[in-house]
């Protein structure tokens, strides 16, 4: 059964401490994996797009990055903004659905 | 920047009570899915649509759920007979192809 789990559930930080989120995702055929933010009561904001293995994409404060087992989502010297949860989600094949993973909900004190 | 549209922000209907919940796509977009989030859960896929037709399915739209899309640009999730279970956020997002999607800010649902 395809599976995504993120951790840590939550985490807190400084402000400018960075730190990293897994997504570790166990599917049948990768066809893209998903990073998106969520404020409370808001819809998912589409972050990035990973395709493969070794791929990168940074925008600000974050960079994400791909394995073949797990990604992750860097927050370089987050601000208190960067609080959120994070959601990482996965495409596979032969479907038209994501599946999600339970987030990892960030908050950033000044 | 355009973005996915969903009303009412807000439902609350009685157990019992069929509900029709909205959704305006990005209009180039395609594919249009149907999510729900369960307060402190994770959000679930319910439902993809395309070409007028649905394209998958999750075991947790039965019978109970139907989707539309009645005209060019509205795309509907209508609700038959609600459940106090059935009480949730739910997002409408459209995507141009199969890769990401973009989600609506969502309808909040209440069944009393």
């Amino acid at each position: 059964e395809d599976q995504v789990t993120q951790s840590p559930e939550a985490l807190r930080l400084q402000e400018g401490e960075s730190s990293s989120l897994n997504c570790s995702y166990t599917v049948s055929g990768l066809r893209g994996l998903f990073w998106y933010r969520q404020d409370p009561g808001k819809g998912p904001e589409f972050l990035f797009t990973l395709y493969s293995a070794g791929e990168e994409k940074e925008k600000e404060r974050l960079k994400a990055t791909l394995t073949k087992k797990e990604s992750f989502l860097h927050i370089t010297a987050p601000k208190p903004e960067d609080s959120a949860t994070y959601l990482c989600a996965v495409y596979t094949s032969g479907t038209y659905k994501y599946i999600f993973g339970t987030g990892t909900r960030l908050k950033v004190l000044a | 920047e355009p973005e996915v549209t969903q009303t009412p922000s807000h439902q609350v209907t009685q157990m019992g009570q069929e509900v029709i919940l909205r959704c305006v796509p990005i209009s180039n977009h395609l594919y249009f899915y149907w999510y729900r989030q369960i307060l402190g859960q994770k959000v679930e896929f319910l439902v993809s649509f395309y070409n007028n037709e649905i394209s998958e399915k999750s075991e947790i739209f039965d019978d109970q759920f139907s989707v539309e899309r009645p005209d060019g640009s509205n795309f509907t999730l209508k609700i038959r007979s609600t459940k106090l279970e059935d009480s949730a956020m739910y997002f409408c997002a459209s995507s141009v192809s199969v890769r990401e999607q973009f989600f609506g800010p969502g309808t909040r649902l209440t069944v009393l």
